[in-house]
């Protein structure tokens, strides 16, 4: 099983709601990821985590808190987002973060409205 | 830090064609790897082919080839026979071996399959 699954798969929300978007992934992947895709542009990276704990912060806004509850799951919590925060925002994972060609696996990803 | 480029925006082939894709990097690091993800409308990113730098073997995936070029700084994907599936925006990505797995990717090409 390589699946890397997102919910949902498209959320509308307004400035001042309060939101998570989910990633899973059984695969025993250690390493696990957060990017934000605008359209036609390539994937941002915004968090990484590695072996449960978060190891790399691009300078992401306080308004995207991650969360990574155990070894299988990815929590993005969105509080007072602006409109330009509207992106598609894709969930990847892989089997480690140390030395070594990991590719990394995506999900689907969740469309993500702010209005 | 280490940049990926992608000099055609956009490429056409006829069905059954092949078609070359390319992309160029900058780096300073002797050890590296090197991917090419396609990301059709569906929007999930999906892995088509990686290459180790240290190995001389160009990579092969059934109809996906790489033309790798370590001088050059080069690594071009080659698509034999290409299919109406194939259609989709492709997308070059550099991951250095330390630390954790930050991807740099292109800016992708986005290639259409004429039938």
């Amino acid at each position: 099983d390589t699946e890397v699954t997102q919910t949902p798969k498209h959320l509308v929300m307004g400035m001042t709601n309060k939101k998570s978007l989910k990633c899973e992934q059984h695969m025993g992947h250690r390493a696990m990821y957060w990017y934000k895709q605008k359209a036609k542009k390539p994937p941002e990276l915004m968090f990484v985590y590695s072996y449960e704990k978060l190891s790399i912060n691009e300078s992401v806004p306080s308004r995207f808190s991650p969360e990574c509850p155990n070894s299988s799951l990815l929590n993005l919590h969105l509080h007072a987002l602006q409109p330009e925060d509207s992106a598609l925002y894709l969930c990847a994972s892989s089997p480690s973060s140390g030395r070594g060609a990991y590719e990394q696996y995506f999900g689907p990803g969740t469309r993500l409205t702010v209005t | 830090a280490q940049t990926v480029t992608q000099s055609q925006p956009e490429m056409s082939v006829q069905e059954a064609e092949t078609v070359t894709l390319s992309c160029t990097y900058d780096t300073s690091e002797s050890d590296y790897y090197l991917f090419w993800y396609k990301q059709p409308p569906s929007r999930q990113m999906i892995l088509v082919i990686r290459q180790e730098a240290y190995k001389q073997q160009n990579a092969t995936e059934n109809r996906f080839s790489v033309n790798f070029q370590k001088a050059a700084k080069s690594f071009s994907l080659k698509i034999s026979d290409s299919q109406l599936g194939d259609a989709a925006m492709y997308f070059c990505a550099y991951r250095s071996p330390q630390g954790a797995q930050k991807l740099v990717f292109g800016q992708g090409t986005r290639l259409t399959i004429n039938p």
